[in-house]
Formats: C-alpha cells, sequence, structure tokens
C-alpha cells in the first residue's frame, strides 16, 4: 500500500517551453501533497506544500508563479515549470500523506528528472 | 528552529557486519522522527518512524532505529549488512506545530561491501 507515482520520470525540453509533472496516490487520499527539488549529492529541498481544494503555500524563495502547483482531486497534484530555463534542470520529487497530522508519514513518488536545454 | 544532523556523509561496512547511521535532532516540544532510503535516482522509500511508546522502532528491510531522548538522537540500525542496502539515507523529523511537514537532515550514503 501507499504507492505514489509520477509521470513522466524523465523529461528533456527546449528552453522556454513549460513543462508539466503529475504526481498521484494510487491506492489511497492524499489530502496533502509536498514538492521537493533535489539537487546531485544534495538533501531535499522543500517547494511546496499543496492541500486538496486550496492553493499551495511555497517556501520562501520558490517562484510560485514559475511553478505552478494544482491539487485538484484528492489523488492527484500536478507541478507546472512554467518557461523553464536550464537552472530549473534538476530532479523532483513529490509525496503525498493522507492526513497532515504530524505523525502522518509521507510517502513518495520515484521523482522526474527535468533538463533544460 | 528545528534541524536535523547526520554527522557522517559516508558509512562504510562490510558485508555482514552490523550498521549504524547516525541521526542528531534539534525541535521544541515532542519530536517524531523518519527514516527514509533512496536509491539511485529514486524517489524516497519510508523505512520506520518514531512517535510514541517504545524506544526501539522496527521497520522495514530488517532495519530498527532507537530514539534516544536525552542524547537528542534516533540511530538507524541493522544487525547485518547486505550490499543491496547500499543506497542514500535521510532522517528527518516534523517538528511541533507544522503539520506534518518534514524537516530532513543532509543524507549518508551507506555503502556496504562484499
Amino acid at each position: 500500500g501507499a504507492v505514489v507515482s509520477q509521470h513522466p520520470s524523465w523529461v528533456i525540453c527546449k528552453s522556454g517551453t513549460s513543462v508539466k509533472i503529475e504526481c498521484r496516490s494510487l491506492d489511497f487520499q492524499a489530502t496533502t501533497m509536498f514538492w521537493y527539488r533535489q539537487f546531485p549529492k544534495q538533501s531535499l529541498m522543500l517547494m511546496a506544500t499543496s492541500n486538496e481544494g486550496s492553493k499551495a503555500t511555497y517556501e520562501q524563495g520558490v517562484e510560485k508563479d514559475k511553478f505552478l502547483i494544482n491539487h485538484a482531486s484528492l489523488t492527484l497534484s500536478t507541478l507546472t515549470v512554467t518557461s523553464a530555463h536550464p537552472e530549473d534542470s534538476s530532479f523532483y520529487i513529490c509525496s503525498a500523506s493522507a492526513g497532515y497530522s504530524q505523525s502522518e508519514t509521507q510517502y513518495f513518488g520515484p521523482g522526474t528528472r527535468l533538463l533544460v536545454l | 528552529a528545528q534541524s536535523v544532523a547526520q554527522p557522517e556523509d559516508q558509512v562504510n561496512v562490510a558485508e555482514g557486519n552490523p550498521l549504524t547511521v547516525k541521526c542528531t535532532y534539534s525541535v521544541s516540544g515532542n519530536p517524531y522522527l523518519f527514516w527514509y532510503v533512496q536509491y539511485p535516482n529514486r524517489g524516497l522509500q519510508f523505512l520506520l518512524k518514531y512517535i510514541t511508546g517504545d524506544n526501539l522502532v522496527k521497520g522495514s528491510y530488517g532495519f530498527e532505529a532507537e530514539f534516544n531522548k536525552s542524547q537528542t538522537s534516533f540511530h538507524l540500525k541493522k544487525p547485518s549488512a547486505l550490499v543491496s542496502d547500499s543506497a542514500l539515507y535521510f532522517c528527518a523529523v516534523t517538528p511541533n506545530s507544522a503539520g506534518n511537514m518534514l524537516t530532513f537532515g543532509g543524507g549518508t550514503r551507506l555503502m556496504v561491501k562484499p
């Protein structure tokens, strides 16, 4: 149980284009979803937290107009990188949890590697 | 502010030997502590968590962790390492008043050699 999928797993795009990444909870309803970014050999950096049906809460320094997050249902959240540039190249990981209490476990997707040329 | 420290960037151990990956935390109130493992080019897999109760927590793949409040530590252990345990391990904490938002340690790479 507690499986989270991400699509696509790999994406290469030209600079200036937009890329959408999907995160799905396959066997549970995710009240809360999180989006992270991970640079090589580094820990995860939280970008934003999204609760179903409400606007995402972005961490300081993360441009909300650049990284659009939609959590339209209890099983799907999307991250759109708008007008992508080479510096946006990274490994993006989502996680989902069935609740938002302190003890609730986050289950992570397999990640999406984005390369912007 | 809450923080998690993993003092070792890398831990090397021979297959069959016990392993320990260290984690210390700093958080106000009662901490909820987690361990995750990450294999190359993959997301994180949940191993175990401590919420309350018994200080020794058993998790997936034979891993366990011991919560030590006086030392503010939550070290990950396994009695007998496997080569397939080689991966990146993250300790994390959810501090009070932040829901289940995780604060991660910097990660420790575990290398198990045959």
